[in-house]
């Protein structure tokens, strides 16, 4: 059974700070990884999707990587705002086409300070 | 578009009653899940639905529960009876697998209290 850590549960930094964020996952044959905002009383966004062919996806101030065999991902974020508070929801893919599952991590809570 | 509706968006209910929640997905998309979201077990796919058939409903927790999709653009997830360690955040997303069925809408979501 897939398995998603986060780390850390929760992070605060001062406005401007570059930050990273890590995922671990535990079975390495995945279909591919997606990042998630979500923000207090509302559902999901999708931020990046990585296919498991590939090693990192970028949009804007946000950088997604992925190292399969090692069970990994981080996602960078360049030059933080107040804008970019939120939790932000790892969740891998497995199975494909309409066997695709999500298996999500618990999350990072990010405070970002003016 | 409006985005994947659900509703109530707030439920407060006694141990014992029956609760049902609604979803109604995007326009189009063929896929429709339902998620729960507690603070001990994070985010949890429940039930999944192709074309209006459920494909895989390991993650329904026990027989209290059960979903329904009766057409493309209506489903409900129903609890009979409802006990407090239900209460969490209940969201349900969507999405179109003609493309990929992987990238999922979410809906606000539904906060269920089970006193």
């Amino acid at each position: 059974k897939q398995e998603v850590t986060q780390i850390p549960a929760a992070l605060s930094v001062p406005e401007g700070e570059n930050l990273v964020l890590n995922c671990s996952f535990t079975d390495s044959a995945i279909y591919n990884l997606q990042w998630f905002r979500q923000d207090p009383g509302k559902g999901l966004t999708s931020l990046l999707l990585i296919q498991s062919s590939q090693r990192e996806q970028t949009s804007g101030r946000l950088n997604a990587s992925l190292d399969k065999s090692s069970g990994r991902s981080t996602l960078y974020i360049a030059a933080s705002q107040p804008g970019d508070s939120a939790t932000y929801l790892c969740a891998v893919g497995d199975g494909g086409g309409s066997n695709y599952k999500l298996t999500f991590g618990k999350g990072t809570l990010l405070t970002v300070n003016p | 578009d409006a985005g994947v509706i659900q509703s109530p968006r707030h439920e407060v209910t006694e141990m014992g009653q029956e609760v049902t929640l609604r979803c109604k997905p995007i326009s189009g998309h063929d896929y429709l899940f339902w998620y729960r979201q507690t603070m001990m077990r994070g985010l949890e796919l429940l039930i999944y639905f192709n074309n209006n058939v459920p494909i895989d409903d390991s993650g329904m927790p026990e027989d209290r529960f059960s979903a329904k999709m009766p057409n493309a653009s209506f489903s409900t997830l129903k609890i009979q009876p409802s006990e407090p360690r239900d209460s969490a955040v209940y969201f349900c997303a969507s999405s179109w697998g003609g493309r990929s069925a992987e990238t999922q809408y979410f809906g606000p979501g539904t906060r269920l209290l089970v006193l």
